[in-house]
């Protein structure tokens, strides 16, 4: 079945230097959806970026992603972190246009911490 | 519009005990999910609603676990009877028709199981 892996359950770094969030999926489906959501302390889950295009890459909020189907993988990067970008980061995969709907499968998540 | 609502925000259970969660999902949303969040498992869906109609019910939460769609505009979902590994947050997210993944979630409620 369709599974979304992200490797490290928890990313430390030092603010300023860059970011990048480990996405890899896998899927029948050729019109497959990737999604990033964000979860910070407090609040609720949001939609960071989601792109179902190959090779194009999708910006929001100082982040970016590219799918890239021939490897099916979805980093999450930025060039530089800060401290409010601590939060949890969870990968999801959707077979849009498939039977399931909106339905999401989501990756276990990674914890971003960001030091002074 | 309102976002996706969830009561109550805290819930402490002894062993035993059957809970109710609930979740108004947001006006106008066909699509209503619910999952657990735990650091092990990450997010588990739980339930799968598409207009009222139960499309998922997440096979291995089935014997305890019960959800239910009693309008477009409310759910609920029962843990009967609780454990302490049910002990995790509890998020309900709404999505429009061919909203293309896009979920809103609730605030979650965050059960505790002594």
């Amino acid at each position: 079945g369709d599974s979304v892996t992200q490797k490290e359950g928890l990313v430390t770094l030092t603010e300023g230097l860059p970011v990048m969030l480990n996405c890899t999926y896998q899927t029948i489906y050729s019109n497959a959806f990737l999604f990033w959501y964000v979860h910070y302390l407090n609040e609720s889950p949001r939609l960071l970026l989601k792109s179902s295009t190959d090779n194009k890459r999708t910006e929001h909020q100082g982040f970016h992603a590219t799918l890239h189907k021939s490897s099916s993988s979805f980093h999450l990067q930025k060039s530089s972190a800060q401290l409010s970008d601590s939060a949890l980061y969870y990968c999801a995969l959707s077979d849009h246009g498939g039977s399931s709907g909106n339905k999401l499968i989501f990756g276990i998540g990674t914890l971003l911490s960001v030091k002074p | 519009d309102a976002g996706v609502t969830q009561t109550p925000r805290h819930e402490v259970a002894e062993k035993g005990q059957t809970i109710i969660l609930k979740c108004e999902p947001v006006s106008g949303h066909n699509d209503l999910f619910w999952y657990r969040q735990t650091k092990i498992q990450g997010l588990e869906l739980l339930s799968y609603f598409r207009s009222k109609s139960l499309m998922e019910d997440g096979g291995a939460f089935k014997d305890r676990f019960k959800a239910e769609m009693l309008n477009s505009s409310f759910s609920t979902l029962k843990i009967q009877p609780t454990e302490p590994k049910d002990s995790a947050v509890y998020l309900c997210a709404s999505s429009r028709d061919w909203g293309g993944g896009t979920q809103y979630f609730g605030p979650g409620t965050r059960l505790l199981v002594l």
